[in-house]
């Protein structure tokens, strides 16, 4: 079974401070790799993803991801927060020729503190 | 185009009753899925179609719930005899068919059933 674990379910970070938003995954193949960002009321936003290649994506606002495939880890960063980036974060996996589907985490709270 | 268009976005109904959300994905994808999310948790996979065709149903969470695609644009997700534990919101979303492809959602439509 494919599952996707969002260790923290609130993180606080200053304005201006690095942050992370740490994501693991257990999954029969190699996954594809993605986070959505959610603000209230609202649908989730792509933020960005892994397919193949480096390691380190680079996706909107800012926001990078290091794929991590011997720790199966896929952690959200941004190197200064603001506090427009506050809202909800999920990281989801895709499993090729294993369905379509997303699966995602439980979410992340993030509140950035001016 | 503006991306995934949902309606409504807030339901309120009554126990017992049947609702049936609509959803308009992004006109040149051919992929719509349909998700449920309730507070706290990551949106839960449903069902998806490919052009008109589901081609994954097994999720749905029981015979209560009903998704189509007929003319393989917009999609239809129908709650028969609604209970609380369906209080929740449900999600679409849509995407080109390669697997790579990260998928747009909609805002997303609350239902409430009292």
């Amino acid at each position: 079974a494919q599952s996707v674990a969002q260790p923290e379910d609130q993180v606080n970070v200053a304005e201006g401070n690095p942050l992370t938003v740490k994501c693991t995954y257990s999954v029969s193949g190699n996954p594809y790799l993605f986070w959505y960002v959610q603000y209230p009321n609202r649908g989730l936003q792509f933020l960005l993803k892994y397919i193949t290649g480096d390691n380190l994506v680079k996706g909107s606002y800012g926001f990078e991801a290091e794929f991590n495939k011997s720790q199966t880890s896929f952690h959200l960063k941004k190197p200064s927060a603001l506090v427009s980036d506050s809202a909800l974060y999920f990281c989801a996996v895709r499993v090729p020729n294993t369905g379509n589907q997303f699966y995602f985490g439980t979410g992340t709270s993030l509140t950035v503190i001016p | 185009d503006t991306g995934v268009s949902q309606d409504p976005r807030h339901k309120i109904t009554k126990r017992g009753q049947n609702v049936t959300f609509r959803c308009d994905p992004i006109s040149e994808h051919n992929r719509l899925y349909w998700y449920r999310q309730t507070l706290g948790q990551g949106p839960e996979f449903l069902t998806y179609f490919q052009n008109e065709a589901q081609l994954e149903k097994s999720r749905l969470l029981s015979d209560r719930f009903s998704a189509e695609r007929p003319k393989g644009s917009f999609s239809t997700l129908e709650i028969q005899r609604t209970e609380q534990g369906d209080s929740a919101m449900y999600l679409c979303a849509s995407s080109f068919s390669r697997e790579v492809t990260e998928a747009f959602f909609g805002q997303g439509t609350r239902l409430t059933v009292v």
